[in-house]
């Protein structure tokens, strides 16, 4: 069963920089996984910001943005706003299903 | 504005069935690939099945639902669906149709699904 590890949770100072990471166990994330990442405020429905690895949605901020780093996918949020305090989730693609990861609560402290 | 309506949730027995329906509107649903997706309370979002777009041929499935849960859909009323058979409580959750991948980036607002004697 393929396993998709997220930090369970990351604290980030106002306008400060945070990088969240998408291992998968089967190896080394790639372009060909389409990593997805999706935004979850508390008691409301998600939101993709960033599909196929980097690609921002048209309502995603710029501060936010998606990359490989290191055989993961990976986010970062640069100039964090309080408005950015939520779960963030990362999707992969295994050529028949896709797996979500664990998730990061990503507090701003 | 993008919109994916869920419908069909409830209370339903352990063994029960239910069918869940999630209607699209202001896009040609035709063209997307449609997800379901669901959370249990508390807990992370988990992907359960997909289908193809066009005429909805191709279908899988995540493997904690595999021969229990159909998805299909119906261009004509722009809406797919989620066929749950063989109910258990570990599916209670609130399920999300959602197109994954794409520039639409579309979520429902989900229906909560609620397996209990």
């Amino acid at each position: 069963q393929t396993v998709v590890t997220q930090e369970p949770s990351l604290t980030v100072s106002p306008g400060g920089t945070v990088t969240l990471t998408c291992a998968s166990s089967t190896g080394a994330v790639t372009i060909d996984h389409y990593p997805n990442w999706i935004q979850q405020k508390p008691g409301q429905a998600p939101r993709t910001l960033i599909y196929s690895t980097s690609i921002q949605q048209s309502w995603t901020p710029a501060r936010f943005s998606g990359f490989l780093l290191g055989g993961k996918a990976a986010l970062t949020l640069s100039g964090v706003q309080p408005e950015d305090e939520a779960d963030y989730y990362c999707l992969l693609f295994y050529g028949d299903v896709h797996v979500f990861g664990s998730g990061t609560k990503v507090t701003v402290l | 504005e993008v919109q994916l309506v869920e419908s069909g949730g409830g209370l339903v027995q352990p063994g029960g069935s239910l069918r869940l329906s999630c209607t699209a509107s202001t896009f040609t649903f035709s063209n997307y690939w449609m997800h379901w997706v669901r959370q249990a309370p508390g807990k992370g979002l988990v992907w359960v099945s997909r289908i193809e777009k066009n005429h909805g041929r191709y279908t899988s499935y995540a493997d904690s639902v595999k021969g229990r849960f159909t998805i299909s859909r119906d261009n004509a009323k722009n809406t797919v669906y989620l066929e749950m058979r063989s109910l258990r409580v570990e599916d209670t959750a609130v399920y999300y149709c959602a197109t994954v991948n794409e520039p639409l980036g579309a979520w429902g607002q989900g229906t909560l699904v609620t397996v209990s004697s």
